[in-house]
């Protein structure tokens, strides 16, 4: 099973409509994160989540929320879905760094494609 | 502000041929984190690599090299004898400092394809 699962894999949605995508861990980290890759401006980061209590907006956070629910788990919503939220929405984790470390390497969940009509 | 080129936006090769896909950063930073991750077409990422700014070490795993040179802030990557499998855009990245919006800076992406 993968360590790093996205539900759904692709959606198509209207404007206006409120969408969660999910995003789930089996390995143990700490830290999660959400992309969104478009063609062009490559990957942008959302929002990331260093544990449960601990969420921070990160580049592109307008019209967008997180709900950390548990440590495996991190969810991202669109109050109300826009056509350029159209893209390729990433979840990722790491562990979190040990003593005289910045931070580690991200792993990568298999994406979701979301398309606002 | 960081910045991370890639300047080959596509490469095609014949298989068998070696590859060096181009990473130049900007940071000022000194301690810092470069990755390379892989983006194959199926879509997922895959890491690749993470090298700390105080290891200028060259790394080889199997058919893959890194060369780094802080003296020209440059993160090469090299895929020796190529395979189609290889085909693939793949991403050189570096560490934000602590606190910033973004964590990590990614370049735009070089799309190899490798024909048979």
């Amino acid at each position: 099973d993968a360590d790093v699962t996205q539900t759904p894999r692709n959606r198509i949605t209207k404007t206006g409509k409120r969408i969660m995508l999910e995003c789930s861990q089996t390995k143990g980290h700490d830290r999660m994160y959400w992309y969104r890759q478009d063609p062009g401006l490559g990957l942008r980061l959302i929002y990331y989540s260093f544990d449960v209590k601990d969420i921070n907006k990160g580049e592109i956070s307008d019209g967008y929320s997180v709900s950390r629910q548990a440590q495996a788990k991190f969810s991202l919503s669109l109050e109300s879905a826009i056509p350029n939220q159209t893209a390729l929405y990433f979840c990722a984790t790491s562990d979190s760094p040990s003593l005289g470390e910045l931070l580690y390497e991200q792993y990568f969940g298999p994406g979701t494609r979301l398309t606002v009509t | 502000a960081q910045k991370v080129t890639q300047a080959q936006t596509e490469i095609s090769v014949v298989e068998k041929e070696d590859v060096t896909l181009d990473c130049v950063y900007e940071t000022r930073d000194t301690t810092y984190y470069l990755f390379w991750y892989k983006q194959p077409p199926s879509g997922e990422l895959v890491f690749l690599i993470r090298r700390n700014s105080f290891d200028e070490q060259n790394e080889i795993s199997g058919r893959y090299s890194w060369n780094f040179q802080k003296s020209t802030s440059s993160f090469n990557f090299t895929i020796t004898a190529s395979q189609v499998v290889d085909s693939a855009v793949y991403f050189c990245a570096l560490s934000e400092p602590p606190g910033s919006a973004r964590q990590l800076t990614f370049g735009s992406g070089t799309q190899l394809t490798v024909l048979p």
